[in-house]
């Protein structure tokens, strides 16, 4: 298997502009995470998925941001306007009970 | 509220010592706990994990002690290598019989010198 598999691995977007970061997950993984990586906060959970459904959403900073897991191999984090304080790296991660989660390569946001 | 504590940023150590990476939990429903290293543009890799009902967990060069009492644990390198240079994150979950989240800390960044 590739991997958890995050796309783009970069992207740099201007101040109110929608952004979509995606992720798909290894295949047979049942849970699926978002987390963002800042310098003061380090890895925060923001939402996470179980079959598909969101389960825990707490983390999530704000309305303009919102996560989808259409099926059970692919899903998007999604930041609507987006804002300077949104700069991070944002990471999917992936498990099955018993397993541990595995992350992929993450998506550096920029907001300009 | 930082329920998982890494309260050293960074830490330098000579090739061939012992490195000693801590954290500190407040959440005494936490039953498991993990350490992940990550290099620079990568996403976290496991690296050990311990349960709550062991005091010790060890992997070759990588041994985890848990104090619950001090809700403390560390992860020890021996020896540590150039390659160990990254920087580690400590991780805590409760089992609520579900797949439980992930709480993690602020990293550490281990620099193994020459």
């Amino acid at each position: 298997d590739a991997g958890v598999i995050q796309s783009p691995r970069h992207e740099v977007t201007e101040m109110g502009q929608e952004v979509t970061l995606r992720c798909k997950p290894i295949s047979g993984h049942d849970y699926l995470f978002w987390y963002r990586q800042t310098m003061m906060r380090g890895l925060e959970l923001l939402i996470y998925f179980n079959n598909n459904v969101p389960i825990d959403d707490s983390g999530m900073p704000e309305d303009r941001f919102s996560a989808k897991m259409p099926n059970a191999s692919f899903s998007t984090l999604k930041i609507q306007p987006s804002e300077p304080r949104d700069s991070a790296v944002y990471f999917c991660a992936s498990r099955s009970r018993g397993t541990e989660a595995f992350f992929g390569q993450g998506t550096r946001l920029t907001v300009v | 509220d930082q329920q998982v504590k890494q309260n050293s940023p960074s830490l330098s150590v000579q090739e061939g010592r012992i490195s000693i990476l801590n954290c500190d939990y407040t959440n005494s429903m936490f039953d498991y706990f993990l350490w992940y290293k990550k290099y620079p543009a990568e996403g976290p890799t496991f690296l050990i994990s311990i349960s709550s009902i062991k005091d010790k967990n060890e992997d070759g060069r990588f041994t985890v002690f848990l104090n619950k009492s001090a809700k403390h644990l560390s992860l020890h390198i021996v020896p540590s290598q150039p390659g160990d240079s990254a920087v580690y994150f400590c991780a805590a979950s409760a089992y609520t019989g579900t797949a439980s989240k992930l709480t993690f800390g602020t990293g550490t960044r281990l620099q193994v010198t020459l």
